[in-house]
């Protein structure tokens, strides 16, 4: 069955260490997503990308950036880690125009990052 | 821009109770909606969504909304709730027809099914 993997699932690190969080999709989904989520404000987009070589930011992309080299990767980097970026991070790809199903993002099960 | 407000950041109700779990957007434009359920330490599943035709939308687990256009909501809602129902429930709004895939998401609403 097609998946989206994430990892590492949880993960401790120090302010102003450089972070990279992996995503895996096996859906061939040409669109993929980066969000964060903490109490009191939901899921927050922070980069997406809509093909190979195609990244944009989200509307909480600072001190974050993604880049995309095949369809089934979009890891996340963290260039120096802040405090205020604890958080879980959960990625999510969907379909294209013209596809079934296009209109639906499928969710990873999400990263627990702690930034001390 | 669109935007999506959950009333309700938490609703405690009985087992065997009917829930109602509240969603507006604002948009200017046709929008697609979507009810996600996330469970304890879980990712975010698909429950329903409104696309177009009927307003009367049925999800999993026994879960239905009611897109009403006039009123600009998508309210969530359930006859007869289990303990497995307790989790997290967000409300999000997507604008595909102006050809981008992003979503906005709600707050969330926190359910918890009470004994």
């Amino acid at each position: 069955d097609a998946e989206i993997t994430q990892s590492p699932r949880h993960k401790i690190t120090e302010t102003g260490r450089q972070v990279t969080l992996a995503c895996h999709q096996t859906w061939n989904h040409n669109n993929m997503f980066w969000y964060r989520q903490d109490l009191g404000h939901g899921l927050r987009l922070i980069h997406y990308s809509y093909g190979v070589q195609d990244t944009n930011k989200g509307e909480v992309s600072d001190g974050y950036s993604v880049s995309r080299s095949n369809t089934e990767d979009l890891p996340l980097t963290l260039e120096s880690a802040a405090s205020s970026q604890t958080s879980v991070y959960f990625c999510a790809s969907s379909g294209d125009l013209g596809t079934s199903g296009v209109e639906t993002q499928y969710f990873g099960p999400g990263t627990r990052l702690l930034v001390l | 821009a669109q935007s999506v407000t959950q009333l309700d950041s938490q609703v405690p109700v009985f087992e065997e109770a009917p829930v109602e779990l509240r969603c507006n957007y604002s948009s200017s434009v046709s929008v697609y909606l979507f009810w996600y359920v996330q469970y304890p330490n879980q990712g975010l599943q698909l429950l329903l969504k409104y696309l177009s035709g009927s307003t009367l939308v049925k999800g999993i687990n026994g879960f239905e909304a009611e897109f009403n256009k006039s009123q600009t909501s998508f309210h969530l809602r359930k006859p007869s709730v289990h303990i497995s129902d307790t989790a997290e429930y967000f409300c999000a709004v997507s604008d595909l027809a102006s050809g981008t895939y992003k979503y906005i998401f709600g707050t969330g609403t926190r359910l918890k099914v009470l004994a």
